[in-house]
């Protein structure tokens, strides 16, 4: 079935770092990949995403780039804060099920100021 | 809008019992989708619907139904509640394939014992 994998599953920077998580799914039909990231006791929030006919997209201090051929995607926060720490999931939809993700088993991220 | 509600948000169960988690969402959206969240396995999909009369199975959907009598609620049935269902149950919508962006409700945290 389909897959998705997360590397690496912790990661720890100091403030003003840059922090890159890397994911690369298995379904070459899927066409939407997400970035969540979740806070203690709180569910999944939508910090960015991209479509396959993208390359890359940025959002502020976060980007995610898409390579499509090689079927693998990363997510890159620069200038890292304190309150960036959470667990970060990266998805990727799954092809014929509405809108339905699979997800990565997460990364959780630590920084340090 | 409330957005994406969930209740209960914790529930403790015996084996064998049976509950209902109750989700619903406010934004007309026809896309919704139950998930669990076992530590270090991410979020995992148990079913989905694309619409009210319309729902399918996810990558784990053994010991659950659903049902979507209306737009708005999509509840999840445990029949026989197994401790292998100890999760944090997460519900989430979406306007529809297109606008893929996923809303999800704040969690449901069961224990069976």
């Amino acid at each position: 079935g389909e897959n998705v994998e997360q590397h690496p599953s912790t990661l720890s920077v100091q403030e003003g770092d840059s922090a890159v998580i890397k994911c690369t799914y298995s379904d070459s039909a899927s066409n939407y990949f997400p970035w969540y990231k979740q806070e203690l006791g709180k569910g999944p929030q939508l910090i960015i995403d991209i479509r396959s006919n993208v390359g890359e997209k940025k959002d502020q201090r976060i980007a995610v780039t898409l390579n499509k051929t090689a079927k693998h995607f990363s997510l890159h926060i620069t200038e890292t804060q304190p309150e960036d720490s959470a667990v970060y999931f990266c998805a990727a939809s799954i092809s014929g099920a509405g809108t339905a993700l699979i997800f990565g088993k997460g990364t959780t991220l630590s920084v340090s100021s | 809008n409330a957005g994406v509600t969930q209740t209960p948000k914790f529930q403790v169960l015996k084996t064998g019992q049976s509950m209902t988690l109750q989700c619903a969402q406010d934004m007309n959206h026809e896309y919704m989708s139950w998930y669990r969240q076992d530590p270090g396995m991410g979020l995992r999909l148990i079913h989905y619907s694309v619409g009210a009369g319309i729902t399918d199975q996810g990558e784990v959907p053994n010991g659950y139904n659903v049902s979507r009598s209306t737009t708005e609620d999509f509840p999840l049935r445990l029949l026989s509640a197994a401790p292998s269902q100890t999760s944090v149950y997460f519900c989430a919508s979406t306007q529809g394939v297109g606008t893929d962006t996923q809303y999800f409700g704040p969690g449901t945290r069961l224990t069976v014992l």
